[in-house]
C-alpha cells in the first residue's frame, strides 16, 4: 500500500495553462505539505495543511492555490503556468504539525512548462 | 531564519569504504537536525534525527550522525558503503517551537561504485 501518494506523476503542459496535482494519504495523519524541489534538487516547503487548515503559507505566488478537502487529501492547483514552474513538486504528510515530527514523502510530480 | 549549508555536492566513493557528508547549520535559537535520503525517482524518507539526549544518533541500515553544538555541524557517517546507498542526502532543520517547517540544504549525491 502506497503511503502518499501523489497524480499525475509527469505533466507536461504550455505556458498560460492551468493544471492541477493532487496528493492523497493513508497514514491518517493530520498534516500535509506541498514542496517544490528546483533543477539544483533544492527543496523548499510551499504549504502545510494541518486538518484541513492552512497553518503554513511561504511567499508563494498567488497563482498556486492548495486545497484540503479532507485530512487525507492536499491539492495543488496552478493557474497561468509559468516557465519557471517548471520543478518536481512533492506532498508529504506528518503525523502532527509538530515541530520534531517525520515527515513522508510522495514519488513526486515532474512538471514541465514549455 | 534558519539556513543549512551542505558545501559537498557529490561525494564518489567505492564500495566499502568509509564516507562522511558535511551538514552546518545556522541558527540563532536551538534547532531540531534530521538527514532525509532521497533515492533515484522517488521521494524523501527519513534517515535519522536529532531531537534532544544522545548527540550521537544512528540509523537502521548503518548510517550515523553527530550533533556538535559548537561547531553547528550535523555529519552523517557510514563506516562502509554500498551500491544500495547511492542517492541524494538532504540534511534538514527544525526550529523547535509552532508549526513544523523543515529548511533543508542543497542536497549530496553520493556515488557509489564498484
Amino acid at each position: 500500500d502506497t503511503a502518499v501518494s501523489q497524480t499525475p506523476k509527469y505533466l507536461v503542459t504550455q505556458m498560460g495553462n492551468d493544471k492541477s496535482i493532487k496528493c492523497e494519504q493513508n497514514l491518517g495523519h493530520d498534516t500535509m505539505y506541498w514542496y517544490k524541489q528546483d533543477s539544483k534538487k533544492f527543496l523548499k516547503i510551499m504549504f502545510s495543511y494541518n486538518n484541513k487548515e492552512l497553518i503554513i503559507n511561504e511567499t508563494v505566488p498567488n497563482r498556486f492555490s492548495p486545497k484540503s478537502p479532507d485530512k487525507a487529501h492536499l491539492n495543488l492547483h496552478i493557474n497561468s503556468l509559468e516557465l519557471g514552474d517548471s520543478a518536481v513538486y512533492f506532498c508529504a504528510s506528518s503525523q502532527e504539525a509538530r515541530y520534531q515530527e517525520t515527515q513522508y514523502f510522495g514519488p513526486g510530480t515532474r512538471l514541465l512548462v514549455l | 531564519a534558519q539556513s543549512v549549508t551542505q558545501l559537498d555536492s557529490q561525494v564518489p566513493v567505492f564500495e566499502e569504504a568509509p564516507v562522511e557528508l558535511r551538514c552546518n547549520y545556522s541558527s540563532s535559537v536551538s534547532v531540531y537536525l534530521f538527514w532525509y535520503v532521497q533515492y533515484p525517482n522517488q521521494g524523501l524518507q527519513l534517515l535519522l534525527k536529532y531531537l534532544s539526549g544522545s548527540t550521537l544518533v544512528e540509523s537502521i541500515n548503518g548510517f550515523e550522525a553527530e550533533f556538535n553544538k559548537s561547531q553547528t555541524s550535523f555529519h552523517l557517517r557510514k563506516p562502509s558503503v554500498h551500491i544500495s546507498d547511492t542517492a541524494e542526502y538532504f540534511c534538514a532543520v527544525s526550529v523547535p517551537r509552532g508549526f513544523q517547517k523543515l529548511v533543508f540544504g542543497t542536497g549530496t549525491r553520493l556515488l557509489v561504485s564498484p
